[in-house]
Order: C-alpha cells, then sequence, then structure tokens
C-alpha cells in the first residue's frame, strides 16, 4: 500500500455534522489526491494537494475542503455531511504529478 | 458525461483462458492510459500503461492494446487466474505529462476467474 494510511476505515455519522477523514504517508511524497468511489462513477477526484499548503479543487470539490499542513498529512473535510456524500473515500499519492497512483485502502463513510 | 467507458460491469472467465477487458473513450485529447486493479476493502493497484504512440505494450501475462482510430482500449490476461479476480478500472489524461488532476476514470468491471 506504499505507506499509505487512512482513517478511520469506517464511519457513520449523521446528516449536518462535520467530518474529517485523514490521510497519512511515509513516502515523503509531494502529491496527494482524495478520490470518492460510487456505483456508476468508477473514481472521482475530490481535491488535490502539490506540496505543504498548496491545494486544489478536482471534479467533485463542493461540500468538500482539505488542508495539508505537513508533507504526510491531507486532511479532507465535509463541512456539513449530506447523504449523497455516503461513499468510499480513497486517498492517493505520487512522487511526480503524471506518475501512477498509489492508493490507500479507503474509507467507507455513511451518512444517515 | 462518461468520457471514459466500461461498457460491461461484470465478466467470468474460466481460469486458463484468456480475459478481455475493454474500454471506450470519447474525448481525442486522450493521449495516456492506464488499467487499475482493485481487491474488495482494497485500494486500487496500478497494472500496465500505454501511450499513444503506441499501440501495444505487454507485462507478463498483462498486455494492453490502444486502437486509436475506434478510441477504444483493452487488456488482455492470459492465462487468466484466480487471483485475477477482482474490479479493473481504465483510466485516461491528456497525456504522460499532465498532471494527475486531468486523469479520468471508467466505472469499472468486475472480472471472476473461475476455477
Amino acid at each position: 500500500d506504499a505507506g499509505i494510511t487512512q482513517s478511520p476505515r469506517h464511519k457513520v455519522t449523521e446528516t449536518g455534522t462535520p467530518v474529517t477523514l485523514r490521510c497519512h504517508q511515509t513516502e515523503n511524497h509531494r502529491y496527494m489526491y482524495w478520490y470518492r468511489q460510487d456505483p456508476g462513477h468508477g473514481l472521482r477526484l475530490i481535491h488535490y494537494s502539490y506540496g505543504v499548503k498548496d491545494t486544489d479543487k478536482g471534479e467533485v470539490s463542493d461540500g468538500y475542503s482539505v488542508s495539508r499542513s505537513k508533507t504526510e498529512d491531507f486532511l479532507l473535510t465535509l463541512e456539513s455531511a449530506t447523504s449523497s456524500q455516503t461513499s468510499v473515500y480513497f486517498c492517493a499519492i505520487t512522487e511526480q504529478g503524471s506518475s501512477p497512483l498509489h492508493f490507500g485502502n479507503g474509507t467507507r463513510l455513511t451518512v444517515t | 458525461d462518461q468520457q471514459v467507458k466500461q461498457n460491461s460491469p461484470s465478466l467470468s472467465v474460466q481460469e486458463g483462458r484468456i480475459s478481455i477487458l475493454n474500454c471506450d473513450y470519447t474525448n481525442s485529447m486522450f493521449d495516456y492510459f492506464l488499467w487499475y486493479k482493485k481487491y474488495p476493502a482494497e485500494g486500487p493497484t496500478f497494472l500496465i500503461s500505454i501511450s499513444s504512440i503506441k499501440d501495444k505494450n505487454e507485462d507478463g501475462r498483462f498486455t494492453v492494446f490502444l486502437n486509436k482510430s475506434a478510441k477504444h482500449l483493452s487488456l488482455h490476461i492470459v492465462p487468466s487466474q484466480p487471483g485475477d479476480s477482482a474490479v479493473y478500472f481504465c483510466a485516461a489524461s491528456g497525456g504522460a505529462n499532465f498532471g494527475n488532476e486531468k486523469l479520468t476514470f471508467g466505472t469499472g468491471t468486475r472480472l471472476t476467474i473461475i476455477p
């Protein structure tokens, strides 16, 4: 798993509550990404980071924010969780921005 | 608008036979393609890639074929083994020098190898 840890692995939360997912890497890679996987949609990019404090939006960024204060940690926050954010969330890292992605094992989030 | 399409949600193949997974794309700017493999409760892992300057790339039992005129690529697995049972995602981007933020994934095909 290329030294990537996602936490928690599973979470159930209620609509309207804030949720933070964590991605921790031990590879010292510059690039980190958050994806969500949903049936019928494949993997879609939420946000990505190209360095400490350098982040940008992906395809499905509405309702999500990210922070990267250290090279090894990339946090994804759902500001006010909605049922449409029930999904499996994957973190990925790469050393270079166009190299194949190395994924973590995912966080399954259920918003009730 | 799904720019990368995997029209077969599932595929079953006898062990030892060839598995062929297909992927179609609509964006003519795509010129770098990858396949990822995903086991349950794990993240996807990179399998093989191909750029548009080639029409074939081989790595052991895995071969990817690219037909640019048809905007079609396929992944061949020969011979198929039980450990190949997984979901396979096709992905495409505007080139090897483009960042992963431009990567578009297909919806995946679940491959089941029958012993």
